[in-house]
């Protein structure tokens, strides 16, 4: 397909870990990213990997890229209420300022 | 250091009437990025523009969208004669050169009625 493919809704207990699973479409894209927007906010970018690596952690946050599969996935150690959001999967298409996104994955933590 | 602003947050706008969308990148940044996104779709690029400049427009329709970033002032993104299907939550993303990270701002909600 031509679009950049996440789950919609992840439901997760605080204290797990969470996964949530994306796959994008371009074999050439450069850099792949996920953005995080909470209620009424931005899209805050949390983190993003070159497409040479395999994997990049930073703290609780861990990416994994597989480039065969064109698949990407974000896990979040200890998920905590506050990380409660909409997580949005993005890729670099053609050059690296043009992104294109998934429809986002909404996080509900609960106690 | 403020964030990137974008005003109104939200928009309403009568079929055929213009909507005009503002975006204040954040101090230092002289790209800015427009997106849309479709309910329940991801956002989609627009357009790129530095101070003045249009760089990459590929992602605008051909007709009743313009964009500009002038050397003082806001980013505007402009929608002429909208109909039913321009709404969408607009947004503003912006970036100082020579990286790969884009600042969003809360985005802008059209709605055509």
């Amino acid at each position: 397909g031509e679009d950049v493919e996440q789950s919609l809704f992840l439901s997760v207990r605080e204290g797990d870990s969470s996964v949530i699973n994306c796959t994008y479409t371009d074999s050439s894209s450069t850099y792949l990213y996920w953005y995080k927007q909470e209620p009424g906010a931005g899209l805050q970018l949390l983190t993003y990997i070159f497409s040479n690596m395999d994997m990049k952690q930073d703290q609780r946050l861990t990416v994994l890229l597989n480039k065969k599969d064109k698949h990407l996935s974000l896990r979040i150690a200890d998920t905590q209420t506050g990380d409660s959001a909409i997580y949005f999967c993005a890729e670099s298409i053609g050059s690296d300022y043009k992104l294109s996104f998934g429809a986002g994955t909404t996080v509900t933590v609960r106690a | 250091n403020a964030g990137v602003m974008q005003n109104p947050r939200h928009l309403v706008r009568r079929r055929g009437q213009e909507a005009r969308l503002r975006c204040s990148p954040m101090k230092g940044h002289s790209h800015v990025y427009w997106y849309r996104q479709l309910p329940e779709e991801g956002l989609k690029f627009m357009v790129y523009l530095q101070k003045e400049n249009i760089i990459d427009e590929s992602g605008m329709p051909k007709e009743r969208f313009s964009a500009e970033f002038p050397k003082e002032g806001p980013s505007i993104l402009r929608i002429q004669q909208v109909v039913r299907g321009d709404s969408a939550a607009y947004f503003c993303a912006s970036s100082p050169p020579g990286t790969v990270e884009a600042f969003f701002g809360q985005g802008t909600r059209l709605t055509v009625v």
